[in-house]
């Protein structure tokens, strides 16, 4: 698969654990966020968006923060599996609609160990 | 993959010649766009289309042209292929409209280019 992986920041983790794997973003004016999991030799996957009038999101077993003082958003995993290995990154919008690009950053390796 | 493939899944080709990718989408969306990932870069946008024959630049134009002649294909063209081009390129497509306001991408499986 594509080396994307490469210089990028990891986390490993026990399979059964929570894992965070954390985003700072710098455009105070961004009102939209994603997070998106791309595997090897994938394209990036959807998992969860999150507006800035929301502080939380929860779904099926993954939960976004937004901490909008300090530009922060996190993904939390819980009970982390061998098929959440891949890379996470997170992603802005700004504009309210009007503006289509997304700003991606650029991404946490997970691997899970069994 | 959301109904969006991606022609040719690999290439190989020399510095000099002319390369045409292609993103074919079911989903009737009106925004497309053409990132290029390589390691330590992430993702980065090389050009996008808000409609049929409407495009614009993104942050990595340079050496790339793009055309969308109806709302299902958008073509991703190296008129003189180099081989700082050699990348991972993804398409991808959104409609706040049909997704009601959500603004989320959707990415195709990805073309790996190689430029000898």
């Amino acid at each position: 698969g594509e080396s994307v992986g490469l210089h990028l920041p990891t986390l490993s983790v026990q399979e059964g654990d929570n894992s965070i794997i954390n985003c700072a973003y710098s455009n105070s004016a961004s009102d939209y966020f994603i997070w998106y999991k791309q595997e090897s030799g994938k394209g990036p996957q959807f998992i969860i968006d999150i507006r800035s009038n929301m502080d939380k999101r929860q779904g099926q077993r993954v939960t976004v923060l937004l901490n909008k003082t300090v530009k922060h958003l996190s993904l939390q995993i819980a009970a982390t599996q061998p098929g959440d290995s891949a890379v996470y990154f997170c992603a802005e919008n700004s504009g309210g609609g009007s503006n289509y690009k997304l700003t991606f950053g650029k991404g946490t390796l997970l691997t899970v160990n069994p | 993959d959301a109904g969006i493939t991606q022609s040719p899944r690999h290439k190989v080709t020399e510095t000099g010649t002319p390369v045409t990718l292609r993103c074919h989408q079911t989903e009737n969306h009106r925004y497309m766009y053409w990132y290029r990932q390589d390691p330590g870069h992430g993702l980065r946008l090389i050009h996008y289309s808000y409609g049929v024959k409407d495009t614009d630049k993104g942050e990595v134009s340079d050496g790339y042209s793009v055309s969308r002649s109806k709302t299902e294909d958008f073509l991703l063209t190296l008129e003189s292929a180099t081989s700082s081009q050699t990348s991972v390129y993804f398409c991808a497509i959104s409609d706040l409209i049909l997704r009601g306001g959500r603004r989320e991408q959707f990415f195709g499986p990805g073309t790996r280019l190689t430029v000898l």
